[in-house]
């Protein structure tokens, strides 16, 4: 039963450089999402999917670049890294059943990036 | 869009101790309540939920009534445990018309010591 998987668990990068986190479910939902958590700021939304091909800005967009070509599969990219992209990523799906905001997020393991 | 505040953490607390998590919100309507827990070094998953003015969510001892006369959906246990450290989040959509764009409390962390 794995639910949401997201590769790799840790990372280190230099300034500049480039890099995709993955993220997988296996549940069928329709939305995925991508949240940074930073201390004392909760989780801030990224980017996000409403399907397959359809794809939007959250809260916190510049400088990460997302696409969708699966229901399964929503991968996040930094395009040149930055300190300030220090933090831990979390992937999270969602199913569109029932009223709207009644479906929990099912959320992955995170991906703690380090910026030097 | 629709907010929520919580209160700051850390709360430490001796075993068996009565735990309260404050949280309120303010919304357009009246949006699905959540709480979250995140423990150490995973994923943030989802511990209780309400859909209503009034319900009570519930589940592993833990409860939390939608007051919509308070906007408040305060968290409470009435013994925890030490496995009951982590750090719980209080959560609502981002609007009533959004499935899966929520918004997430800034998170209150729990320190159960024995």
């Amino acid at each position: 039963n794995a639910g949401v998987t997201q590769t790799p668990k840790f990372q280190v990068l230099k300034t500049g450089q480039s890099m995709t986190l993955q993220c997988a479910q296996d549940m069928n939902h329709e939305y995925m999402s991508w949240y940074r958590q930073d201390p004392g700021m909760g989780l801030r939304l990224i980017h996000y999917s409403v399907g397959a091909g359809i794809t939007d800005q959250g809260e916190v967009p510049n400088g990460y670049n997302v696409s969708r070509s699966t229901t399964e599969d929503f991968p996040l990219r930094l395009l040149s890294a930055a300190p300030s992209q220090t933090s831990v990523y979390f992937c999270a799906s969602s199913s569109f059943s029932g009223p709207p905001g009644g479906q929990p997020q099912h959320f992955g393991d995170g991906t703690r990036l380090s910026i030097l | 869009g629709n907010s929520v505040t919580q209160m700051e953490g850390p709360v430490t607390l001796s075993e068996e101790a009565f735990l309260t998590i404050n949280c309120t919100y303010t919304a357009t309507g009246y949006p699905s309540l959540f709480w979250y827990v995140q423990y150490p070094g995973e994923g943030l998953q989802l511990l209780l939920k309400a859909t209503k003015a009034d319900d009570k969510g519930s589940n592993k001892g833990f409860e939390a009534t939608y007051r919509k006369e308070t906007t408040s959906f305060h968290l409470e246990k009435g013994s925890v445990q030490v496995s009951d450290s982590a750090v719980y989040f209080c959560a609502l959509p981002m609007t009533t018309d959004s499935w899966g764009k929520f918004q997430f409390g800034a998170g209150t962390q729990v320190v159960v010591t024995p």
